[in-house]
């Protein structure tokens, strides 16, 4: 069974920095493309960023390129999204979530999701 | 950037047809992903590139995709399938990036 859990939010102020970790499990984590994915209090899903199976190739949203890294360790089965200069439209649940593989762009497993909240 | 919308609302009676669009320009070109997701619990994927169940998905929910619109049909409606719903598509041609629809609130009467 493929289970993703994510850890690492929590309360920071504007400004500020934040590390996300996705372990992995019940699948080849090293096979697969993974990708962030938020959502603000009450408000629709928003793709954040998406790593390549080997990390060699990342893809950022507009709104947190230049501030947010994803990357992979596939030693570790685990996905991180290092977070910095934060500010308070970053606040939401952000999921992981496990790309379904060959040619298809569709996230076939989600993690339960790490709350995030940048206030002062 | 490509932008996706959705109706916010759509309200259906129990054992009829919901029917939620998703617009985006020649949106026909590209592979549609769909997600339901209730209240506190992440999103599940119900069906991908444009019309694909994944296993455990039940055949009452299916896809089509042509032109400027796609569509998830959900037949023989369920309370259980009052959720949000969301559409999604990669998008390759400018930046590649993720997006995902604004989002259907779907209301089983």
């Amino acid at each position: 069974e493929v289970q993703l859990l994510e850890s690492g939010g929590g309360l920071v102020q504007p400004g500020g920095s934040l590390r996300l970790s996705c372990a992995a499990s019940g699948f080849t984590f090293s096979t697969y493309a993974m990708s962030w994915v938020r959502q603000a209090p009450g408000k629709g899903l928003e793709w954040v960023s998406t790593v390549s199976l080997s990390d060699t190739t990342t893809y950022y949203a507009d709104s947190v390129k230049g501030r947010f890294t994803i990357s992979r360790d596939n030693s570790k089965n685990t996905l991180y999204l290092q977070m910095s200069s934060l500010r308070a439209e970053d606040t939401a649940v952000y999921y992981c979530a496990k790309w379904i593989g060959g040619s298809s762009t569709s996230l076939d497993n989600w993690g339960q999701g790490t709350l995030v909240t940048v206030s002062s | 950037s490509y932008v996706l919308t959705q109706p916010p609302s759509v309200s259906v009676a129990p054992g009829q047809t919901a029917r939620i669009t998703c617009g985006g320009n020649n949106i026909g070109r590209r592979s549609v992903h769909w997600y339901q997701q209730k209240p506190g619990q992440a999103p599940v994927l119900v069906v991908y590139d444009d019309s694909d169940r994944p296993s455990g998905i039940p055949e009452r929910f299916s896809g089509s995709n042509s032109g400027n619109t796609a569509t998830l049909t959900v037949s023989r409606v369920e309370a259980g399938d009052e959720a949000d719903y969301y559409c999604q598509v990669w998008d390759s041609t400018s930046d590649d990036a993720g997006v995902f629809g604004t989002g259907t609130k779907v209301t089983v009467l």
